[in-house]
C-alpha cells in the first residue's frame, strides 16, 4: 500500500511564524503535491514536483515556498504565516506524469495537517 | 460562473437508497473525468476514472459523463453506511497536473 504522511495532523501557529509542513511518502513517486483544502472552494493546488529538486506553481503559490532535496520527501514553507493561511494542507504523490499514464495521473493523499494561524 | 459546480450538500440518505451524485461545468477543454472519495479525518482517494460519454459501471458505482450537456454523475446503488463521505468531482483539461481541477465536494450520510 502506498503511505504518504505528514509530520503533523493538527497544527496552531501564530501571524508571521515561519511555518514547516513535512511530507513523506514511501512509494519511490516521481511527483509529489501541495494542496489546500476549503470549505466550497475544493482542493487548490499549491506546489508540486515532478523531481528531486524541481517544482512547479500551482493555482496559489502565493505566500507560500517549497523544498524537495529528497525524492520521497516535499516540505510546504509558510515564509510568514497570516491568518487567511488557516486551513487543511494535504499532501500527495503519483507514479507518473499525467502523459504517461493515459491522465489518469491518479494521486495518493496523506491525511492532512489542519493549521490554525492565530 | 464557477468551472466546475458541485452541490455540497450535505446529503442524507437511508440505507439501500440509490444516491446520485452531481457536479456541472464550463470548459469544454475537460477531456478526462474521475470521482475521489474522502472520509472524515483522511485524504481523499481514487474511486472512478472515465474519459469518454456514458456510463461506467465498478461494483455498486456507476459512473456517467454527458459531455453535450457538460455534466458527470456519480449513481450508488444499495449504499450502505460505509459509503458516507465527501464524494468530489475531478476534471481534468490538459498534461499537466496543474491542469487538474477539483470540485468542492457532496458530504453524503448513509443513515442505518
Amino acid at each position: 500500500d502506498v503511505k504518504v504522511t505528514q509530520s503533523s495532523r493538527y497544527l496552531v501557529k501564530r501571524t508571521g511564524e515561519k511555518v514547516f509542513l513535512e511530507c513523506v511518502q514511501d512509494m519511490d513517486h516521481e511527483n509529489m503535491f501541495w494542496y489546500r483544502q476549503d470549505p466550497g472552494l475544493g482542493l487548490r493546488l499549491i506546489y508540486f514536483s515532478y523531481d528531486v529538486k524541481m517544482k512547479e506553481k500551482g493555482d496559489i503559490p502565493e505566500g507560500y515556498s517549497v523544498s524537495r532535496e529528497k525524492k520521497e520527501r516535499f516540505s510546504l514553507i509558510l515564509e510568514s504565516a497570516s491568518t487567511n493561511q488557516t486551513s487543511m494542507y494535504l499532501c500527495a504523490s503519483s507514479p507518473d506524469t499525467l502523459e504517461a499514464s493515459g491522465a489518469r495521473g491518479e494521486q495518493y493523499f496523506g491525511p492532512g495537517t489542519r493549521l490554525t494561524v492565530t | 460562473q464557477k468551472e466546475v459546480e458541485q452541490d455540497p450538500g450535505p446529503l442524507s440518505v437511508p440505507e439501500g437508497a440509490i444516491v446520485s451524485l452531481n457536479c456541472t461545468y464550463s470548459n469544454s477543454a475537460f477531456q478526462y473525468f474521475m470521482w475521489y472519495r474522502q472520509y472524515s479525518r483522511k485524504g481523499p482517494e481514487l474511486l472512478m476514472y472515465t474519459y469518454s460519454s456514458g456510463n461506467k459501471e465498478d461494483g455498486r458505482f456507476t459512473a456517467q459523463v454527458d459531455k453535450s450537456s457538460k455534466y458527470i454523475s456519480l449513481f450508488i446503488r444499495d449504499s450502505q453506511p460505509s459509503d458516507s463521505a465527501t464524494y468530489l468531482c475531478v476534471f481534468i483539461r490538459g498534461t499537466s497536473y496543474d491542469k487538474v481541477i477539483f470540485g468542492p465536494g457532496t458530504s453524503l450520510s448513509v443513515i442505518p
